[in-house]
């Protein structure tokens, strides 16, 4: 089944605690993403990336890395957690031309205390 | 940045009646598209329109673009309490093709 996982879907953990949030899709895409949602804002992206080892940031990446070192994983990395990135995160991919349409992840929900 | 802005922010019907979702942006766009997600989950992928198409249909989603007023509509027909979710406008930038701009949402609920 085509699909993007993530993991995990849930997660609780403290200030300053490194965390990474997994993403994988199993349909070949050359472009992935990142986004946060937040009550009343609707989704922001954080970063994407065009293709492996090729990444940019997006709207809100302050406090986020990323890395794309094979095709069909791009993990988001909190070095340093804090709870205003306590949010509903959403990995994203999709073929490549900007006219594709875009599978989302399930969403993993993170609670920084 | 938002670059879509849905309206209204939360629609409730009944079941049967038509739902009308507006959305609104603000820079020239290569496409607009809708999504769909139910409480907490992923978004769905419903349908795109192209900034030079004027009206395009999926089953019982219409969804019109006016690029002048910089506006789109999605119209769910013959609704359903499975069309409860919420719906989010996303826009693809005439110059920006590497990221999608969504808008709020519609909440949308439809009580049988």
């Amino acid at each position: 089944e085509a699909q993007v996982t993530q993991n995990p879907r849930y997660l609780i953990t403290v200030t300053g605690k490194k965390l990474t949030v997994t993403c994988s899709q199993n349909m070949n895409h050359e472009y992935m993403s990142w986004y946060r949602q937040d009550p009343g804002l609707g989704l922001r992206q954080i970063y994407y990336s065009m293709n492996v080892e090729v990444t940019d940031k997006g709207d809100v990446p302050e406090g986020y890395k990323v890395s794309r070192k094979e095709k069909r994983n791009f993990p988001l990395i909190l070095e340093s957690p804090s709870p205003n990135q306590t949010s509903l995160y959403f990995c994203a991919s999709r073929p490549g031309g900007f006219t594709d349409t875009q599978y989302f992840g399930p969403g993993t929900r993170l609670t920084v205390l | 940045s938002q670059q879509g802005e849905e309206d209204p922010q939360a629609l409730s019907i009944q079941e049967g009646e038509n739902a009308t979702m507006n959305c609104s942006y603000k820079t020239s766009i290569n496409n607009l598209q809708w999504y769909r997600q139910n409480s907490g989950r992923g978004l769905v992928h419903l349908i795109l329109i192209r900034s030079n198409e004027r009206e395009k249909h999926s089953g019982r989603l219409r969804v019109t673009l006016d690029t002048s007023k910089k506006s789109s509509s999605l119209l769910i027909t013959a609704s359903r309490a499975a069309d409860t979710a919420s719906y989010f406008c996303a826009t693809v930038s005439s110059g920006g093709y590497n990221k999608l701009i969504f808008g709020a949402g519609t909440r949308l609920a439809v009580h049988p």
